[in-house]
């Protein structure tokens, strides 16, 4: 691996359905950050995560969930999918600094989900 | 608070033309500043930043970008446009203690014509 990976690359869900959108980076950032991308909306951020075991809200928090476990992963829930949760979604990282700020940001392939 | 804004959706120039893709920003507190490049149907890409220091930053594929403090602005820019620069640009800013959390333009569209 390398860099920051996402799974699945696309999917199709009903609504309802509860789903997992992945995410993995090799670079041993402490910061990780999940993003969705609307037409006209731009980059708007969902949830984040300054280090391993612990996750913050951002601007859109509402319908999701996230956890971190370990430095790598930061999965994101919907628990129960609707309509307007359909976008592209997209994981990043950076390197968190001591004194608390952080670096650029590297940003993974994407998620396109649908939800009919 | 820290905003960010793009006044322009769409910039069409003829390669071999500079380019100038704009952003304006609001925070309280010293900004960090950051332009991103995406391609079509992949993430986003990072180009340059500001922290500190010279205003004028260099970055990857031969852009740049001023910080004008008195102008809350940090314009991207290129001496001569190619046609594979052609993709959709953000620009982010944080304040130096927001923990990370960058707020992002709603991107620019740079169409460059052969």
């Amino acid at each position: 691996i390398a860099g920051i990976t996402q799974a699945p690359t696309s999917q199709i869900l009903a609504a309802g359905r509860r789903m997992t959108l992945r995410c993995t980076q090799d670079m041993r950032h402490n910061a990780m950050y999940w993003y969705r991308q609307d037409l006209g909306l731009g980059l708007r951020l969902i949830h984040y995560s300054n280090t391993a075991g612990t996750t913050g809200k951002g601007e859109v928090p509402d319908g999701y969930s996230v956890s971190r476990a370990n430095t790598d992963d930061f999965p994101l829930t919907l628990a129960s999918a609707v309509p307007s949760q359909t976008s592209v979604y997209f994981c990043a990282s950076s390197e968190q600094l001591a004194s608390g700020n952080s670096n650029e940001q590297f940003f993974g392939p994407g998620t396109r989900l649908t939800v009919l | 608070a820290q905003s960010v804004a793009q006044p322009e959706d769409q910039v069409n120039v003829a390669e071999g033309n500079p380019l100038t893709v704009k952003c304006t920003y609001s925070v309280s507190g010293n900004p960090y500043l950051f332009w991103y490049v995406q391609y079509p149907n992949r993430g986003l890409q990072f180009l340059l930043k500001y922290i500190t220091g010279d205003n004028l930053v260099k970055g990857s594929y031969g852009f740049e970008a001023e910080f004008n403090k008195s102008q809350t602005s940090f314009h991207l820019k290129k001496p001569s446009a190619l046609v594979s620069d052609s993709a959709l640009y953000f620009c982010a800013v944080r304040y130096n203690t927001n923990a990370g959390k960058s707020t992002f333009g709603d991107g620019t569209t740079l169409t460059v014509k052969p």
